[in-house]
C-alpha cells in the first residue's frame, strides 16, 4: 500500500535562507508524487508533480523537488524563503485513482 | 474557467440535522473526489467518482453519502450529523485520477 510521511508538523525559517520540507513516501510500485500549498483559508494548489520523468522536478513559485528512489524520498526545496511562501505544505502520493495525502508541515518565515 | 465550485463556505449544523455539499466543475473531468480535512490529520478521502453513475468508498465513508448523475456535478450529503462531522470538507476533480487534481475553496461545517 503507498502512503507518505512529512517529518516535521513545523518548519521555521527567516527571509531568505532556504526552505527544506521533507516527505517519504512507500510504494509498491514506481510512485507519482506530488506537493501541494495551502493558503490560509483557501483549497490545495499544486507546486509540482513527479511522474518517473526527470528526477529533478520544478515547480511553481521557485520550488523543486529531487526524487531518490534509494532513500525513498521526495523532499521539497526553494533556494530564498520570501514572506510569501508562509503556508501549510502537503506531500501526495497517487493510490490507484485517488491520492493520499501526508499530515503537512506548516511553513512560517520570519523578517 | 471557474474550475471546481463548492457551495456553501460555510455552515453550522445541529446534531441530527442532514445536509448536501455541492460540488460543481467545468472541465469536463471524469474523476472527482470528497476529501475532509481535520487539523494536523492532513486529508482523508471520502468517495471518490470515476465517471458518471460510478462511485466508491475511500478512506471514511461512514456517514456520508455521495451520487454523481452527472459529469458536473458530485454532492456529497450528510445524514444525521454527528459533532465527528465538524471539519473543512474538499471537493477536487482530475482528468485521470494520478495527474493530479483541481481542488475547490472548502466548506467549513461545524456541528453543535
Amino acid at each position: 500500500a503507498q502512503s507518505v510521511t512529512q517529518l516535521g508538523s513545523h518548519v521555521s525559517v527567516s527571509e531568505g535562507a532556504l526552505v527544506l520540507l521533507r516527505c517519504n513516501y512507500s510504494s509498491s510500485v514506481p510512485p507519482y508524487l506530488f506537493w501541494y500549498v495551502q493558503y490560509p483559508n483557501q483549497g490545495l494548489q499544486l507546486l509540482l508533480k513527479y511522474t518517473s520523468a526527470a528526477t529533478l522536478v520544478k515547480g511553481i513559485n521557485g520550488f523543486e523537488a529531487e526524487f531518490k528512489k534509494s532513500e525513498t524520498s521526495f523532499h521539497l526545496t526553494k533556494p530564498s524563503a520570501h514572506m510569501s511562501d508562509a503556508a501549510e505544505y502537503f506531500c501526495a502520493v497517487a493510490a490507484g485513482t485517488a491520492l493520499i495525502f501526508g499530515k503537512g508541515t506548516t511553513l512560517s518565515v520570519s523578517s | 474557467n471557474a474550475g471546481v465550485t463548492q457551495t456553501p463556505k460555510f455552515r453550522i449544523l445541529k446534531i441530527g440535522q442532514s445536509m448536501t455539499l455541492q460540488c460543481t466543475q467545468d472541465m469536463n473531468h471524469n474523476y472527482m473526489y470528497w476529501y475532509r480535512q481535520d487539523p494536523g490529520m492532513g486529508l482523508k478521502l471520502i468517495y471518490y467518482s470515476v465517471g458518471a453513475g460510478i462511485t466508491d468508498k475511500g478512506e471514511v465513508p461512514n456517514g456520508y453519502n455521495v451520487s454523481r448523475s452527472t459529469t458536473e456535478d458530485f454532492p456529497l450529503r450528510l445524514e444525521l450529523a454527528a459533532p465527528s462531522q465538524t471539519s473543512v470538507y474538499f471537493c477536487a476533480s482530475s482528468p485521470t485520477g494520478i495527474s493530479g487534481y483541481t481542488f475547490g475553496s472548502g466548506t467549513r461545517l461545524t456541528v453543535v
